[in-house]
C-alpha cells in the first residue's frame, strides 16, 4: 500500500499569515484528498486535488483559502491563507487506490 | 448527503474483554466503510476495510459485520490490550466517486489493564 508523508508535521503560525503543506506520496496515486479534523473532532473533507485541474472544493470550504495544487501523481499541497485561531486544527492528505489511507497530519497552531 | 453516525462516543473495557463499535448510514449507494485507529498525534490508520458485497470480514482480533439492509455496520474487537486504546472512526463512501469519505463522530476506546 502507498506511503504517505507530510511537511511540517507541526507549526505555530501568527494571525493573518499563510502555511503551506506538502502531502508526497511513494507510488502514482489518481485520487488524493485533504481533510481537516479540528480538536477533538472527526475529519471533514476539504476538497479533492485534481491532477493538473483545479481542485474541487467541499461546501463550506473555497479556493481563496485553502488554495490546492496537484502538480503530479504522487504530490500535492494545500495553503491556508490568511489564518486565524479558528483555524486550528490537524490537516491530513489522504490517498485513495485500493484503499482510503491517511498521511500523519500537520498540526497547525494559529496565535 | 451521507451521513454517518457512530456510538458510543466512549468505551471502557477490562483487559481481555470485547469490544463493539456501531455505526449506522444513510445513503444506501454507500458501498465502502473503512475503520481507522487515531493514537494521539498520529493520522487515522487503517484498520480494516469493507465492501458492499460481503457480510463480513475478519482479520485476527478485528472484524466488522455490514448490514446492507439496516444501513449499519459494526466493528468487533475480541480479546483487548491496552495498547488497543485509542479513538476509531469509522467511515462511508461511494466508493466509484473516488473516496470522499463521511466520517462519524468517533469512539474513545479505553482498555484497562
Amino acid at each position: 500500500s502507498a506511503v504517505i508523508s507530510q511537511k511540517p508535521s507541526r507549526d505555530i503560525c501568527q494571525r493573518g499569515t499563510s502555511l503551506t503543506i506538502q502531502c508526497q506520496v511513494d507510488s502514482q496515486v489518481t485520487m488524493m484528498f485533504w481533510y481537516r479534523q479540528q480538536p477533538g473532532q472527526s475529519l471533514t473533507l476539504i476538497a479533492t486535488a485534481n491532477q493538473g485541474s483545479e481542485a474541487t472544493y467541499e461546501s463550506g470550504f473555497v479556493i481563496d483559502k485553502f488554495p490546492i495544487s496537484r502538480p503530479n501523481l504522487t504530490f500535492s499541497t494545500l495553503t491556508v491563507s490568511n489564518m486565524s485561531p479558528e483555524d486550528s486544527s490537524i490537516y491530513l492528505c489522504s490517498v485513495e487506490e485500493s484503499q482510503a489511507l491517511f498521511g500523519p497530519g500537520t498540526r497547525l497552531t494559529v496565535l | 448527503g451521507e451521513n454517518v453516525e457512530q456510538h458510543p462516543s466512549t468505551l471502557s473495557v477490562q483487559e481481555g474483554d470485547s469490544a463493539v463499535i456501531k455505526c449506522t448510514y444513510s445513503d444506501s449507494a454507500s458501498n465502502y466503510f473503512p475503520w481507522y485507529k487515531q493514537e494521539l498525534g498520529k493520522g487515522p490508520q487503517l484498520i480494516i476495510d469493507i465492501r458492499s458485497n460481503v457480510g463480513e470480514k475478519k482479520d485476527q482480533r478485528i472484524a466488522v459485520t455490514l448490514n446492507k439492509t439496516a444501513k449499519h455496520f459494526s466493528l468487533h474487537i475480541t480479546e483487548t490490550q491496552p495498547e488497543d486504546s485509542a479513538v476509531y472512526f469509522c467511515a462511508a463512501s461511494f466508493y466509484n466517486q473516488g473516496g470522499k469519505l463521511i466520517f462519524g463522530q468517533g469512539t474513545e476506546l479505553s482498555v484497562k489493564p
